[in-house]
């Protein structure tokens, strides 16, 4: 059983395209994030949702649209894409507690923009 | 930016402890310390973390110094499939993950 899966796994799409990533977490968590992985490895948080409201928004073009349509679901969805959209999409879980806040990540959407 | 320094790089060799260290100077007092490594080509995975207690489960061990201003990641038999790239990261309560380079750990056989 995958806890955190994507669909897709490869995404290869013309510039200016519109495409969506879906992620379901199975793990019963409150929270969910997508980040973006680029060509130099740098890993950084997009957006967080808890309980499918948004309470982390870093500085991403508004062409990045996230969708909570329950809290086991995160979707993203990006309208005209670019050449700079190519990169790795993680989703990930948390559950907050007492003692510290575990993520769990999925395994990653390839996004190639042509 | 990442609130933790590591080295770029180390190399350990397979059946032997891999010990990658952690310099993070400016922590606070509710700030854990997290573990987490990335296989080539898959998501990040977590692995353990501490607040100043040293810690252990099956993956690996945390050694936190007293004044929690360093800490130490211990695999202690390092396998080929440990070969990675390990993240140490800072966190408090509600703050989100920031990923720094972290260490690219190889494992020679």
């Amino acid at each position: 059983d995958t806890a955190v899966s994507q669909t897709p796994k490869y995404l290869v799409t013309q510039m200016g395209n519109d495409k969506s990533i879906k992620c379901e977490q199975n793990l019963g968590h409150d929270t969910m994030y997508w980040y973006k992985q680029d060509s130099k490895k740098f890993l950084k948080i997009m957006f967080s949702y808890n309980n499918k409201e948004l309470i982390i928004n870093e500085t991403v073009p508004n062409r990045f649209s996230p969708k909570s349509p329950d809290k086991a679901h995160l979707n993203l969805h990006i309208n005209s894409l670019e050449l700079g959209d190519s990169a790795v999409y993680f989703c990930a879980s948390s559950q907050a507690g007492t003692g510290g806040e575990t993520q769990y990540f999925g395994p990653g959407t390839r996004l190639l923009v042509l | 930016d990442a609130k933790t320094t590591q080295p770029p790089s180390m190399d350990c060799a397979e059946g032997r402890a891999a010990n990658l260290p952690c310099n993070h100077s400016t922590i606070s007092g509710n700030e854990y310390v997290y573990w987490y490594r990335q296989i080539h080509s898959q998501g990040p995975q977590y692995i353990i973390h501490g607040l100043k207690n040293n810690e252990t489960n099956e993956m690996a061990s945390l050694i936190i110094t007293e004044d929690r201003k360093s800490s130490t990641l211990i695999l202690p038999h390092a396998t080929l499939r440990d070969t990675a790239v390990y993240y140490c990261i800072v966190k408090g309560g509600s703050e989100k993950l920031v990923f720094g380079k972290g260490t690219k750990l190889t494992v020679n056989p």
